[in-house]
């Protein structure tokens, strides 16, 4: 089963507008990052949270951790055209002793972002 | 610089033939991971390499299917014999290993049909 959840499975609004998609997960994690797909095209990394973490931004990004509800969200300020596209968050887990869960991350189903003119 | 490349980007081929993904990770990387990408089971990771090792290939779903790195700037992805539900889209990625909390960087994916 996905370690990682995303909600909505599906967001519309307009340009300019803000929107909000949410991750929850089951186990413990070193990270959590955010990825964004165009169609036809590879995923692009986003933006990584480590589990020591409660907020981070980059330019119009804003992800939250909130590691006692096992949950993230992440906000896209002032939409574009340009940000529609498929977004998921992943997982990697607590490393165990010897190390080799490292990269090992577990996408979402994403949420499909559709932002019209 | 150069990212993630994959060849084919497409590939149509009928059922019981071999099939042979490649992948040339980032220039230093040193991991690499091969998913798979179907609207069914999302996006699964089949094996992973570090420094051209076999680390976990616990994703890779049967037998037919077996992955190689004979170096550090490729990596094949093999499928033999190939069944319609191989059908998906595959996708290589590369990482650098400083210390953890690295992003992965993903190449535009082999769309693979298997009629």
């Amino acid at each position: 089963s996905q370690q990682g959840e995303e909600d909505p499975q599906a967001l519309s609004i307009q340009e300019g507008e803000n929107a909000t998609m949410n991750c929850s997960y089951k186990t413990s994690i070193n990270n959590l990052q955010w990825y964004r797909q165009n169609s036809g095209r590879g995923l692009v990394h986003l933006i990584l949270i480590r589990s020591n973490e409660r907020e981070k931004h980059s330019g119009r990004l804003r992800v939250t951790l909130d590691t006692s509800k096992k949950s993230s969200s992440l906000l896209i300020t002032a939409s574009r055209a340009a940000d529609t596209a498929s977004y998921f968050c992943a997982t990697e887990p607590l490393s165990n002793a010897g190390g080799t869960s490292y990269g090992k991350l577990t996408f979402g189903q994403g949420t499909i972002l559709t932002v019209h003119p | 610089d150069a990212g993630v490349i994959q060849s084919p980007r497409h590939e149509v081929t009928e059922m019981g033939q071999e099939v042979t993904l490649r992948c040339k990770p980032i220039s230093g990387h040193d991991y690499l991971f091969w998913y798979r990408q179907t609207m069914m089971r999302g996006l699964e990771l089949l094996i992973y390499f570090n420094n051209n090792v076999p680390i976990d290939d616990s994703g890779m779903p049967e037998d037919r299917f077996s992955a190689k790195m004979p170096n550090a700037s490729f990596s094949t992805l093999k499928i033999q014999p190939s069944e319609p539900r191989d059908s998906a889209v595959y996708f290589c990625a590369s990482s650098l290993y400083l210390y953890s909390n690295q992003p992965q960087h993903f190449g535009d994916g082999t769309r693979l049909s298997i009629l």
